[in-house]
């Protein structure tokens, strides 16, 4: 079945360390986006995608990078310039000049 | 600037009852308007989205919605309520030429007692 896979489900991370988050699509889609969720403030868009070897700044995209190599694949790495990294994370895909977005399941990152 | 204002955090109905979320939003351009479901530690459900034409858009799991212009809103309604609704339900935007990201509102809870 076509769909988004994100590992890790359950991420943990010391103070100053960088973590990477997987997202992985076999949907064909070009586009690809990473929000952030917290409670009670929905979701907030962190960088996006549009083909590959391109990406753009969402509203909080201090302290995170990504990278597109590959039309599949949308890694977010969550670097320790970001003060409050706990949350969980969505990725989510769409097909150009489609309006359907899919979302992955999540990830929980959480600092220890 | 875009944005999605869900204007209540928690609506409590009684299982059977009508049940209405709320959205309202301020976008410049033509909106494509979606509405969400997210059980707990989950990803995104689609429930339904209004891009053009009849303004009364029906979706999944018996869901409706009705874009009003003039008024800028988007409502998720449901005849009749069943606990298992009972979820977290987001209202997002996106404006046809300024971007492709969809925009969120904060979130609304949604609890249905039996």
């Amino acid at each position: 079945d076509g769909g988004i896979t994100q590992s890790p489900k359950y991420l943990f991370r010391k103070e100053g360390q960088n973590v990477t988050l997987s997202c992985e699509q076999n949907l064909n889609h070009d586009a690809m986006y990473w929000y952030r969720q917290d409670p009670g403030q929905g979701l907030r868009l962190i960088y996006y995608s549009q083909i590959v070897n391109d990406f753009q700044k969402g509203d909080i995209a201090e302290g995170y990078s990504v990278s597109r190599e590959k039309k599949e694949s949308f890694p977010l790495t969550v670097t320790s310039a970001q003060k409050n990294p706990t949350a969980f994370y969505l990725c989510a895909s769409r097909a150009t000049g489609g309006y359907g977005y899919t979302f992955g399941s999540g990830t929980r990152l959480t600092v220890v | 600037a875009q944005s999605v204002a869900q204007p209540e955090d928690q609506v409590n109905v009684a299982e059977g009852n009508p049940l209405t979320v709320k959205c309202t939003y301020s976008v410049s351009g033509n909106p494509y308007l979606f509405w969400y479901v997210q059980y707990p530690n989950r990803g995104l459900q689609f429930l339904l989205k209004y891009i053009t034409g009849d303004n009364l858009v029906k979706g999944s799991y018996g869901f409706e919605a009705e874009f009003n212009k003039s008024q800028t809103s988007f409502h998720l309604k449901k005849p009749s309520a069943l606990v298992s609704d009972s979820a977290l339900y987001f209202c997002a935007v996106r404006v046809n030429q300024a971007g492709t990201a969809l925009i969120f509102g904060k979130g609304t809870t949604l609890s249905v007692s039996s």
